[in-house]
């Protein structure tokens, strides 16, 4: 099976515009969650999806919000970008058989690196 | 508040020696516990879990993981390190219907 795809790998934005980011999970699954790591904060939890909606959220301001298609990619999008923002991005989908934080195994992406200027 | 912490920013062992990277949580219950590996420019790999059942989990690469609950503690374990084994490891917990909270990493690097 392919694994899970990002794309774009690398972003380069300025600060107020948006931006968004695309997730495609790995054949099958159907849970698919976001990750910001910074060398500040470390590893961040943001949202997750599953059949397309969203069943939990991290401490993230409103300026970051997702979706997920009836196909279970996703999308990540971040408006009017503060310098903050600049990180990688990662997505990580699973079977989602069970509720969130299920006992599935999570698979990561490679991440989008985004960096705000 | 669920907290994850990892002692340790770096670690460094001679290869073939054995390796521990520490992990504690500072969580009542019974958390879910992970460990993930991240290669330089690559995203998170899994490495193992702990659900229930047997404290000692077994996982890929030839990774073990103890749980204490007394201690708090989740360390990762290998008993022969390789080279190929330098990276940045993550802990990981959940709680409850808290949020799935990582520690800060531990560089390992593995001195041949």
């Amino acid at each position: 099976k392919a694994g899970v795809t990002q794309t774009p790998r690398y972003l380069i934005k300025t600060r107020g515009q948006q931006v968004t980011l695309s997730c495609s999970p790995i054949s099958g699954h159907r849970s698919v969650s976001w990750y910001q790591q910074t060398p500040g904060q470390g590893l961040q939890f943001l949202f997750e999806y599953f059949s397309e909606t969203q069943r939990n959220k991290g401490n993230f301001p409103g300026r970051f919000s997702g979706r997920q298609f009836s196909n279970s990619r996703s999308e990540m999008n971040v408006s009017t970008l503060e310098l903050g923002d600049s990180a990688l991005y990662l997505c990580a989908s699973s079977p989602g058989q069970t509720r969130w934080p299920s006992t599935d195994t999570q698979y990561f992406g490679p991440g989008t690196r985004l960096t705000v200027l | 508040a669920q907290s994850v912490a990892q002692p340790e920013d770096q670690v460094n062992v001679a290869e073939g020696n054995p390796l521990t990277v520490k992990c504690t949580y500072s969580v009542s219950g019974n958390p879910y516990l992970f460990w993930y590996v991240q290669y330089p420019n690559r995203g998170l790999q899994f490495l193992l879990k702990y659900i229930t059942g047997d404290n000692l989990v077994k996982g890929s690469y030839g990774f073990e993981a103890e749980f204490n609950k007394s201690q708090t503690s989740f360390h990762l374990k290998k008993p022969s390190a390789l080279v190929s084994d330098s990276a940045l490891y993550f802990c990981a917990a959940y709680f409850g219907n808290e949020k799935l909270t990582f520690g800060t990493g531990t560089r390992l690097t593995i001195i041949p």
